[in-house]
């Protein structure tokens, strides 16, 4: 059974601090996505990822994608108010016939 | 143009009713997508469209009748739907899924559905 796993389900963080965001995932891709999601609203596309030891950074976000160990991490750095969102992980397990299994999200607040 | 247009962007309707939630993108790719997607849930696919044709069907129910009638658009026809229905109904494109490329998905902003 394919399976997608993000944890933590709930992270609520001070600003300044940095935390990681982990991505589990149950079969082998090579194709991982992060989406970012605000209460309401649609899913907005932060990081394609494509590729054993792929790293991308887009601000206070970086991620990243191990294949090997089925993982990818969302790392924010000094985190600020406007980061509040829920946060999926997407994983492409069929190339060709694209079938997207999003994770289990991550809810992420910021306090001042 | 990077967008993907969802209408309406709220719907009400009834058991009986007949309605359509529509969706155009026009970035050229081939592939639609309609996902469905509950509170504080990840959003799960329900069809997808590959060069106009139905490529996934993830056995949802017959009171939802997806249609592509070009590459640019996607409809979703609801009939008889029942009140667990009432979700975000997301529509994305993304490009050609038979050719090298990133697969990344396009979502428009959402349909919310609310069903009495």
């Amino acid at each position: 059974e394919l399976k997608v796993e993000q944890n933590p389900l709930f992270l609520s963080m001070q600003e300044g601090k940095n935390y990681t965001i982990y991505c589990n995932y149950s079969t082998t891709s090579d194709r991982l996505y992060w989406y970012r999601q605000d209460p309401g609203k649609s899913l907005e596309s932060l990081f394609v990822l494509l590729s054993n030891g792929a790293v991308k950074q887009e601000g206070r976000l970086m991620a990243s994608l191990d294949t090997k160990a089925r993982l990818s991490t969302l790392h924010i750095t000094a985190a600020v108010h406007d980061l509040s969102a829920t946060y999926f992980c997407a994983v492409a397990f069929n190339f060709g016939n694209e079938k997207l299994t999003f994770g289990t999200g991550t809810r992420l607040t910021i306090i001042p | 143009d990077t967008e993907v247009t969802q209408t309406p962007k709220h719907l009400v309707m009834g058991m009986t009713n007949k309605k359509s939630l529509k969706c155009e993108q026009h970035m050229g790719h081939r592939a639609m997508y309609w996902y469905k997607q509950k509170a504080k849930k990840p959003p799960e696919l329900m069809f997808v469209y590959s060069y106009e044709k139905l490529s996934i069907n993830e056995s949802v129910p017959s009171r939802f009748s997806p249609e592509c009638p070009n590459s640019s658009l996607l409809n979703l026809h609801l009939h008889a739907l029942q009140p667990e229905d009432s979700a975000l109904y997301l529509c994305a494109s993304s490009q050609d899924l038979r050719t090298l490329n990133t697969g990344e998905l396009f979502f428009g902003e959402g349909s919310r559905l609310t069903v009495l």
